[in-house]
């Protein structure tokens, strides 16, 4: 059974520092990986999705990568800002049939001004 | 088409009670999923739809629940006698077959 574990489970910063959030898996047969934002209350909104031939994927200030074989992804947030706190999460998708994603429990992250 | 909608957004009910929640997905999307997400947890897979057919089931889903889909397009995820710990956000998230999910703002659900 696939279990998604992510550390640490909050994380507090001044502005403008880079943030790192750390994703691992148990199982590496993957179809591919996805970090998603949620702010309080709301729904998931798509951050990055890498596929599992993929060893990272960027998109402005964010860049994620994927080491399969180790079952870890890392999302790196350049220069934060007080805007990029909320609660971040990753998931996986396996490789066989259907399509459900197993998640992490996030990190929620406080970017201070 | 603006994305994955869900109605009610927050739902009070007391125990007991029956509840129905709606999912509308993007309009070309064949699959649709349907998570829980717990306070301080990430979301957990209960079910989901290609067209109107529903493929899979997550144990989560006791005999209380049950979702449609009927004509393949929104669906609806039905509570009976709800007890306190189905007190949730209940996610919705649309996809074509083997592609990114899309999820929507989620029904708050709370049992008193």
């Amino acid at each position: 059974k696939q279990e998604v574990t992510q550390i640490p489970a909050a994380l507090s910063v001044p502005e403008g520092e880079n943030l790192v959030l750390n994703c691992s898996f148990t199982d590496s047969a993957i179809y591919n990986l996805q970090w998603f934002r949620q702010d309080p209350g709301k729904g998931l909104t798509s951050l990055l999705l890498i596929q599992s031939s993929q060893r990272e994927q960027t998109s402005g200030r964010l860049n994620a990568s994927l080491d399969k074989s180790s079952g870890r992804s890392t999302l790196y947030i350049a220069a934060s800002q007080p805007g990029d706190s909320a609660t971040y999460l990753c998931a996986v998708r396996p490789q066989a049939a259907g399509n459900k994603l197993t998640f992490g429990g996030g990190t929620r992250v406080l970017v201070k001004p | 088409d603006t994305g994955v909608s869900q109605d009610p957004r927050h739902k009070i009910t007391k125990r007991g009670q029956n509840v129905t929640f709606r999912c509308d997905p993007i309009s070309e999307h064949n699959r649709l999923y349907w998570y829980r997400q717990t306070l301080g947890q990430g979301p957990e897979f209960l079910t989901y739809f290609q067209n109107e057919a529903q493929l899979e089931k997550s144990r989560l889903l006791s005999d209380r629940f049950s979702a449609e889909r009927p004509k393949g397009s929104f669906s609806t995820l039905e509570i009976q006698r709800t007890e306190q710990g189905d007190s949730a956000m209940y996610l919705c998230a649309s996809s074509l077959q083997g592609h990114e999910q899309y999820f929507g703002p989620g029904t708050r659900l709370t049992v008193t």
